[in-house]
């Protein structure tokens, strides 16, 4: 199957740093990628959806300035969480897709823990 | 709102059959999957059924839907120590943004030996 993958796949930083998460997409060109988030013992949360060439359409409650998505290629896309706090540790996972109604497919995860 | 419920633990013998329940809330569901997501690691999708289907079976896995009371089922037989893993049930509603995925909390599934 298709392989989507993710860098880093943890990082550590301190709070008021920002921390850019990579996803791509290895063997297929992706449209459309999603961003979820999920919390320990928790189910994924979709926070974004992003379209390449396009702005990223944002979940209710998912902070934009805060959760900059960009999708410059088909094989990438990018989160970048600025000025990270404590309370933004969690598993960010990442899934792309080449074209609507076609499965997702997704990357391994990011562990992003701010101290 | 959507939502997916499912029970969070499930211990079973290697050997036995599991079954693994979830339901749903969106009775406008078009489909709905079980995704299988090892320690550390992202979700793979294990399969998937159309909303109009009432079952299907792919080698050790059997899906069984039933769509009047929003329940959806997924059965491993012969269950390995390697289907250690926590299984997510996942819907994508009708109309929803792109395809996106609702997804259960996830039935975290232990083998014994």
């Amino acid at each position: 199957g298709a392989v989507v993958s993710q860098h880093p796949s943890w990082v550590i930083c301190k709070s008021g740093t920002s921390v850019k998460i990579e996803c791509r997409s290895l063997d297929f060109q992706a449209t459309t990628m999603f961003w979820y988030r999920q919390f320990p013992k928790q189910s994924l949360m979709l926070m974004a959806t992003s379209n390449e060439g396009s702005k990223a359409t944002y979940e209710q409650g998912v902070e934009k300035d805060k959760f900059l998505i960009n999708h410059a290629s088909l094989t990438l896309s990018t989160l970048t969480v600025t000025s990270a706090h404590p309370e933004d540790s969690s598993f960010y996972i990442c899934s792309a897709r080449g074209a609507p109604g076609y499965e997702q497919y997704f990357g391994p995860g990011t562990r992003l823990t701010v101290t | 709102g959507e939502d997916v419920e499912q029970s969070l633990f499930l211990s079973v013998r290697e050997g036995d059959s599991s079954v693994i329940n979830c339901t749903y809330t969106d009775s406008s569901s078009t489909y709905l999957y079980w995704y299988k997501q090892e320690p550390g690691a992202g979700l793979q999708l294990l399969t998937y059924i159309f909303s109009n289907m009432d079952m299907k079976q792919d080698q050790r896995l059997t899906v069984l839907l039933n769509k009047k009371d929003k329940h959806l089922s997924l059965r491993i037989a012969d269950t390995q120590t390697g289907d250690s893993a926590i299984y997510f049930c996942a819907e994508t509603p009708y109309g929803g943004s792109q395809g996106n995925l609702i997804f259960g909390k996830g039935t975290k599934l232990s083998v014994k030996p």
